[in-house]
């Protein structure tokens, strides 16, 4: 029930190319849906949420678009860089403000130069 | 902002031996969380405080763990006695009210 299932696990992809990456929850009551970016030897850090009263929300070159219908939410990245190689791990939680995160298993990204 | 400050970095110790994991939160947040990250489970929720008392621990694992807050600057997360399965990065993380949380960069343990 407090799952968050996150495809693919890894990603490769060219510079300048989208990277999309996707994940799936089970419980309705999620209402709070980040993403954290996370570089080796970091701690994650939030790169953009969205709660489930709109179905997208775009900061700069990325992008979560969401599907509460499905129960599926997506981070596209645009323009991907270099720079952004890293792991980067959907979460939800539910009525507390983003307090109790229940976090996907995380999808390493590698964009090529 | 000095950030979320975790000590130490790195931590090797053998089976038995009692570890403990020190957190120093963003001044002014009143959520504190401890998780862990291993290649198995990926990050976990361990437990969360609310202005220094503990809210929610349903992520402790065993009665070998345990979480103290007893000031608003400081947090221990201490494991006795620690066992090789324990061995994992164990982050802390504080946000304030409305605040998305802020991580800090971890502590990698290895119990031998």
């Amino acid at each position: 029930q407090q799952q968050v299932k996150q495809s693919p696990q890894s990603l490769i992809v060219q510079k300048g190319g989208i990277s999309i990456i996707n994940c799936a929850y089970e419980n309705t009551a999620f209402d709070y849906f980040p993403w954290y970016q996370q570089f080796p030897g970091k701690g994650p850090a939030l790169l953009i949420a969205i709660r489930p009263d709109v179905s997208e929300k775009k900061e700069g070159r990325f992008t979560i678009s969401f599907n509460k219908s499905a129960k599926q939410f997506s981070l596209h990245i645009m323009d991907s860089q270099p720079g952004d190689s890293a792991t980067y791990f959907c979460a939800a939680s539910r009525n507390n403000a983003g307090n109790m995160l229940t976090f996907g298993g995380g999808t390493r990204l590698m964009v090529k130069p | 902002d000095a950030g979320v400050i975790q000590s130490p970095r790195h931590e090797v110790t053998e089976m038995g031996q009692e570890v403990t994991l020190r957190c120093k939160p963003i001044s002014g947040h009143d959520y504190l969380f401890w998780y862990r990250q291993t290649m198995m489970r990926g990050l976990e929720l361990l437990i969360y405080f609310n202005n220094n008392v503990p809210i929610d621990d349903s992520g402790m694992p065993e009665d070998r763990f345990s979480a103290k807050m007893p000031n608003a600057s400081f947090s221990t997360l201490k494991i006795q006695p620690s066992e090789p399965r324990d061995s994992a990065v164990y982050f802390c993380a504080s946000r304030g009210r409305g605040q998305p949380q802020h991580f800090g960069d971890g502590t990698r343990l290895s119990i031998l």
